[in-house]
């Protein structure tokens, strides 16, 4: 596997449900990200972790928890969704953290979300 | 008014054609832009990174920004089917977060 991986492709959960989606990136890096895409709106970024750290909570609801074990690894639980969370959730890493100069970001494929 | 302010299209242009695709930005501070490619069912990949103004060549593709008009540009020369994606600009000040504009979606008919 290389660079960054993201697991399930495809998720349809109920409101009640937990789920979890996973990121792992095999890049190296330090900091890792949570972005979400709708449709004609641009990418929102929801947790930065750098060096396993949370650095960033970009106001993002209660029902949305980020863990971080490693700097490998990256997980989004999920807990009593709202339709209007139905989105692509992307992960990133980067070498260094947003204020690195310069800094580079990698994005995996994404978790495409349907909550009904 | 956001920060980056992109036209989503979609932009449909024959085979061979120059394509330009175009952001505004609001944020003084910016001073990183990058441009990111995204393919349907993928997630975006890096194209082009440019620091300030001017302009960066790379293959096919020109990256230019214009710090005064606030204007950030992606040129396309012999636009190319596999080029039929959605394009992101993103810019960021030293510091801070990327912020991105909504995606241009470009379409190039063989």
């Amino acid at each position: 596997e290389t660079g960054v991986t993201q697991t399930p492709r495809h998720l349809v959960m109920g409101m009640t449900n937990k789920k979890s989606l996973k990121c792992e990136q095999h890049l190296g890096h330090n900091a890792m990200y949570w972005y979400k895409q709708s449709a004609k709106k641009p990418l929102e970024l929801m947790f930065v972790y750098n060096f396993k750290e949370q650095t960033e909570n970009n106001s993002v609801p209660s029902r949305f928890s980020p863990e971080c074990p490693n700097s490998s690894h990256l997980f989004l639980h999920l807990h009593t969704l709202q339709p209007e969370d139905s989105a692509l959730y992307l992960c990133a890493s980067s070498q260094d953290g947003p204020s690195s100069v310069g800094e580079t970001q990698y994005f995996g494929p994404g978790t495409r979300l349907l909550v009904l | 008014q956001k920060e980056v302010e992109q036209d989503p299209g979609p932009l449909s242009v024959p085979e061979g054609a120059i394509v330009s695709l175009n952001c505004t930005y609001s944020n003084s501070a910016f001073q990183y832009f990058m441009w990111y490619r995204q393919y349907s069912r993928k997630g975006p990949e890096l194209l082009m990174y440019t620091y300030s103004s001017g302009n960066k060549e790379d293959g096919r593709f020109t990256a230019q920004v214009d710090k005064s008009s606030k204007y950030i540009s992606l040129f396309i020369r012999d636009s190319q089917p596999s080029d039929s994606a959605t394009y992101l600009c993103a810019a960021k000040s030293s510091g801070d977060k990327l912020t991105f504009g909504t995606g241009t979606r470009l379409a190039v008919r063989p």
